[in-house]
């Protein structure tokens, strides 16, 4: 069965950090995708990222940065600079291709940014 | 606007008032969902239906009724509901066949209170 785990429950760090949530997953499938949504104070969820399991290039996009290593079924993301705009809940999900109606998300990681 | 709405966002109720949650979404998709966010829990899937008078039970159904008549509407039914069910509810569409085609498209999320 398919399972996301985040075990980091919340992180703090001063502003202009670097910070890394991690994201551990299980699936036995051989094509999957996985996600990352963030959830500001505002409450609603907003897309990342989303990576096919055939795709190992690491991906940046701006502050933010994702490595994929299928070796040790990580999906890890890395604020640069952190800002305090970043504070939210952050949460990685996964999806089979073979359960394609299922996307297991994680328990999330709160990111506080203090100034 | 391309979005996904829900109604109500806020709403207290007592244990056994039957009560309806809307989810309308504008951008044609063909696959909806709900999730339920509980601390430490992360999101955990209620019921999705992949098109019109097509659904099926998530992780979580209990409970719960859903139904799909429209391609837009996919209300949640809470038919009898009790105080487990207090919760952050989230409706979301995605383009294509299924939850990991593309992003989750969220609505703002509906918290709802059982007394």
């Amino acid at each position: 069965a398919q399972k996301v785990t985040q075990a980091q429950t919340e992180i703090s760090v001063v502003e202009k950090e670097d910070v890394t949530l991690d994201c551990v997953y299980e699936t036995r499938d051989t094509t999957y995708y996985l996600f990352w949504y963030k959830q500001p104070p505002s409450g609603e969820l907003v897309f990342l990222i989303r990576r096919n399991s055939f795709d190992e290039q690491n991906e940046i996009s701006g502050r933010y940065s994702w490595n994929f290593q299928k070796s040790t079924s990580s999906f890890n993301f890395t604020i640069t600079a952190s800002q305090v705009v970043d504070s939210a809940v952050y949460f990685c999900a996964l999806s089979e291709a073979n359960n394609n109606n299922d996307m297991r998300f994680g328990a999330g990681t709160r990111l506080t940014v203090k100034p | 606007e391309a979005q996904v709405t829900q109604n109500p966002r806020y709403l207290i109720t007592v244990t056994g008032k039957k009560l309806t949650v809307t989810c309308s979404q504008n951008m044609n998709h063909e696959y909806m969902s709900w999730y339920r966010q509980d601390p430490g829990l992360g999101l955990r899937q209620i019921y999705y239906s992949m098109n019109v008078e097509v659904t099926d039970k998530g992780d979580v159904p209990e409970g719960y009724k859903v139904s799909r008549k429209e391609k837009r509407n996919f209300p949640l039914i809470l038919e009898s509901p009790s105080p487990n069910q207090t919760s952050l509810y989230f409706c979301a569409s995605s383009p294509g066949q299924g939850a990991n085609t593309g992003e989750l498209f969220f609505g703002e999320g509906s918290r709802l209170t059982v007394l």
